[in-house]
């Protein structure tokens, strides 16, 4: 499983948009990109995924460059209830070799009124 | 989707006795896992469980420490066995269905006294 490497913390107001940005230099061909969400006193949650280009769902976006070395999740217009700390990982197969799942430290983003 | 039930939800133990951390999906799956997450740090895995067959472990685990039972495919439990304050730490379980996005318990917040 290749590794990640992320911001151990970002700070954000509300209303703005907050991008984090993930690298995973060695990254295979047949690795997809997973984004998890943990709020404090809860287990991660799924919020998206991608294997190339630009991904799109309703809580946020995914923007994998052509080389596949980096990787950035991007929160539109955050909210208090975004504070939370946001994991980043990567493996094979379609769902991000998600059946064991190695996380890394993640990013802690905090936002403030 | 996958609801998972952890139980107990907290719990506060003296050294040396063990506890079992109840894990019960509402639906079958052929992988459960176990992830301990100590205060202010990430997830690390602990082991995967298959119905029918035994845990295996993750570097740094062992089955003395940590035995896994997996009696069926939508129920597992981890005992903390012989437990020390170092093992105070959030429990949780994982599971994966059909190869979709990963479902998390909301953890079992242990402390040993």
């Amino acid at each position: 499983l290749a590794k990640t490497t992320q911001p151990i913390s970002m700070d954000s107001y509300e209303g703005q948009e907050v991008n984090i940005t993930c690298s995973h230099n060695n990254i295979a061909t047949n690795d997809y990109i997973t984004w998890y969400q943990q709020f404090p006193s809860q287990g991660p949650r799924f919020i998206i995924q991608g294997y190339k280009t630009k991904v799109t769902n309703e809580v946020a976006s995914l923007f994998i460059p052509a080389d596949r070395k980096s990787s950035t999740l991007s929160l539109p217009r955050v909210s208090l209830s975004d504070t939370a700390v946001y994991y980043c990982l990567v493996g094979d197969g379609m769902w991000g070799g998600y059946n064991k799942l190695i996380f890394g430290a993640g990013t802690r983003l905090a936002v403030h009124p | 989707s996958a609801v998972i039930s952890q139980k107990p939800s907290r719990d506060i133990c003296q050294r040396g006795t063990s506890l079992t951390i109840q894990c019960q999906v509402d639906s079958q799956v052929t992988m459960m896992f176990w992830y301990r997450q100590q205060p202010g740090q990430s997830l690390t895995l602990i082991a995967t469980a298959n119905q029918g067959s035994e845990a295996t472990y993750e570097s740094g685990f062992v089955i003395d420490k940590f035995p896994i039972s997996r009696p069926n495919l939508t129920f597992s439990t981890l005992t903390v066995s012989n437990m020390s304050p170092e093992d105070s730490s959030i429990y949780l379980c994982s599971v994966d269905v059909m190869n979709t996005e990963a479902f998390f318990g909301q953890g079992t917040r242990l402390t040993v006294v």
